[in-house]
């Protein structure tokens, strides 16, 4: 069966630091993988999606950079962390039979 | 980016009651996908519907794919208190799930003692 991981589950970052976090799916190949952000009491933001190796696409303007390494890894990543960029950040991979997220990652930055 | 529109935004009920929440969109989707999220965790995906009057049923979940398809509706049948969470809608451009979703604002179920 087909698992997706995520880490950090919880992250807590100065202003201006620099983000990485990574995301890692199994039991499939060629997946395609998402990165959404979710902001408190509020509905799922779709920031990148990825086709495949090294393929990237940016749905909104930001101060964030997505990549894809290898196959069933993800990579979400900042130079200079703003206030705004905290959130509840999910990663999802998708088949035929629908979208499917990992557990999140909870990054507070002040 | 765009959003469905949900509602109820929030619903009190009482155990053993049944549940209803609707989806709605400006435009037309191809599918359309319901997610319950429980706090701190990701989206779990419920029924994913791909046809335009699909009527579909998951256990006491059932969700129909408006035949406009610009709405979806799920409806929750004898409620239990692990059907307390937030649900999300989310519509997609494709024949399939395989592709990019515009989620819904959530409908938070909570149940009264």
């Amino acid at each position: 069966s087909q698992t997706i991981h995520q880490w950090p589950a919880t992250l807590v970052q100065p202003v201006g630091s620099p983000l990485s976090l990574e995301c890692t799916v199994e039991g499939t190949s060629n997946p395609n993988l998402y990165w959404y952000r979710q902001a408190a009491g509020r509905g799922l933001q779709l920031l990148f999606y990825s086709v495949g190796i090294g393929q990237i696409s940016s749905e909104v303007p930001q101060n964030l950079s997505a990549s894809r390494p290898q196959d069933r890894q993800f990579i979400l990543s900042s130079k200079k962390l703003l206030l705004s960029d905290s959130g509840f950040y999910l990663c999802a991979w998708s088949v035929e039979q629908g979208t499917f997220f990992g557990p999140g990652t909870r990054l507070t930055v002040l | 980016g765009q959003q469905l529109n949900q509602s109820p935004q929030s619903m009190f009920i009482q155990e053993g009651e049944d549940v209803s929440m609707n989806c709605t969109s400006s435009s037309i989707f191809n599918t359309w996908l319901w997610y319950k999220q429980d706090p701190g965790e990701g989206p779990v995906l419920l029924i994913a519907l791909y046809k335009a009057g699909e009527l579909t049923s998951n256990g006491r979940l059932t969700a129909q794919f408006g035949i406009t398809r610009k709405d979806s509706f799920l409806n929750i049948s004898a409620s239990i208190p692990s059907d307390v969470g937030i649900y999300f809608c989310a519509g997609g451009i494709s024949n399939f799930g395989n592709e990019k979703l515009t989620f819904g604002t959530g409908t938070r179920l909570t149940i009264i003692p």
